[in-house]
């Protein structure tokens, strides 16, 4: 059983702090991993995909990092806002049409 | 470009009833997703269909199903409903692996299913 394992669960920030949220998977099989951003009463959406280990993406003030040897990956908020405010899920794809999410990391960015 | 479409957005069933849930992928995409998601677990995968076929299922039990329709639309079914199958069911397109992609997922907005 694949397992997906998301750090913290949930973490409230003041805005303009910096934060990072950890998701861990099996470091065997890898085919992508995927960060998504759920906001609420909308539909997740996708902020990452990455294939490649050491890959780094970056979009505005938000960027993750992939290690697959040892099967972690980093999601970074610099300067965070309120609109940051979101479920952050990540998922595991071993190229078989199934992707295995973890269970997330709320986050909520006050005034 | 239109995005995925679910129906019905919210629907209230009692235990023992079934119910039946729509998903119309984007325009070009043949591949569809089902996941569940309940307070406190993450993102469940139900099945997965491409042209028709199931291609992947998860460990959930034979009372969910799911086809696929030749225009790529999906369905999902659930009979006797139990109280747990109270979530919210999303559904996702993609387009093929490879070429390019790596298989991001375009999720609807999902169905929120209430069991009395």
């Amino acid at each position: 059983i694949l397992n997906v394992e998301q750090s913290p669960q949930s973490l409230h920030v003041q805005e303009g702090d910096s934060t990072n949220f950890t998701c861990s998977f099996p470091s065997s099989n890898f085919y992508a991993l995927h960060w998504y951003r759920w906001e609420t009463a909308k539909s997740p959406e996708a902020l990452f995909v990455m294939t490649l280990n050491g890959d780094e993406k970056k979009k505005g003030r938000i960027s993750a990092t992939l290690n697959t040897k040892e099967g972690y990956s980093y999601l970074y908020i610099k300067g965070s806002q309120p609109e940051d405010s979101a479920t952050y899920l990540c998922a595991f794809h071993t190229g078989f049409q199934k992707l295995v999410f973890g269970t997330g990391t709320r986050l909520l960015v006050s005034p | 470009k239109a995005g995925v479409t679910q129906t019905p957005r919210y629907l209230i069933k009692t235990r023992g009833q079934q119910v039946t849930l729509s998903c119309s992928p984007i325009s070009g995409h043949r591949s569809v997703s089902w996941y569940q998601q309940t307070p406190g677990q993450g993102l469940q995968f139900l099945f997965e269909y491409f042209s028709e076929t199931q291609r992947n299922k998860g460990n959930f039990p034979g009372r969910f199903s799911g086809r696929q329709f030749s225009n790529s639309r999906s369905e999902m079914n659930v009979s006797t409903l139990e109280l747990g199958d109270s979530a919210l069911y999303l559904c996702a397109s993609s387009l093929p692996l490879g070429r390019g992609n790596p298989g991001e997922l375009f999720f609807g907005e999902g169905s929120r299913l209430t069991v009395l």
